[in-house]
């Protein structure tokens, strides 16, 4: 079992919907990720948190708006996604920075429809 | 682009056999992970190994690193089905954790 908890774990929406993903890990953690996964491909850095405040957002869309309301929980928000946005979307926490291993959930599988 | 290139891309090996991936990088790096991801599931880091490292251990997994070539290797031995899954390196690129492209291993009993 993962210590980082994604909910829900399937979401089917339609392009006109609004949906959030939600993350959350309680190791004390003060780096969090978001990073998308389509199939037998590598996992794609999306944004970074890092002590609560965005440090690093890899030019996505801004149809996805990330958000961490405190250290223990990290929110993407969803609206108005196209079918290509289709993927395994995965959080992960490390103790401090990019040099400490990352702690995965098991992610969120989107369908866009 | 990835900073990581692996390879084989796909792996499959019997019960009891070892099972080597390699990893090529392009820039200076702190460090290097690996990580394993089982069908549909998250990714579990397996091991890091320091830029003045050389060789590490883990139970059954060693890793080597080469800075002068950039590149890496992952040996698993006397491998069991149940290491069945996918196989990332990831460096630091730019302050960012990047993952190669992966080796899918199939390990058949």
């Amino acid at each position: 079992d993962t210590e980082v908890t994604q909910t829900p774990k399937h979401l089917v929406m339609g392009m006109t919907n609004k949906k959030s993903l939600k993350c959350e890990q309680h190791m004390g953690h003060r780096a969090m990720y978001w990073y998308k996964q389509k199939a037998k491909k590598p996992p794609e850095l999306m944004f970074v948190y890092s002590y609560e405040k965005l440090s690093i957002n890899e030019s996505v869309p801004s149809r996805f708006s990330p958000e961490c309301p405190n250290s223990s929980l990290l929110n993407l928000h969803l609206h108005a996604l196209q079918p290509e946005d289709s993927a395994l979307y995965l959080c992960a926490s490390s103790r401090d920075s990019i040099w400490s291993p990352l702690h995965f959930g098991n992610g969120t599988r989107l369908t866009v429809t | 682009s990835q900073q990581g290139e692996e390879d084989p891309q796909a792996l499959s090996i019997q019960e009891g056999e070892n099972a080597t991936m390699n990893c090529s990088y392009k820039t200076s790096i702190n460090n290097l992970q690996w990580y394993r991801q089982n069908s549909g599931r998250g990714l579990v880091h397996l091991i890091l190994i320091r830029s003045n490292e050389r060789e590490k251990h883990s139970g059954r997994l060693r890793v080597t690193l080469d800075t002068s070539k950039k590149s890496s290797s992952l040996l698993i031995t006397a491998s069991r089905a149940a290491d069945t899954a996918s196989y990332f390196c990831a460096s630091t690129q730019g302050g960012k954790l990047i993952f190669g492209q992966g080796t899918e291993l199939s390990v058949k009993p």
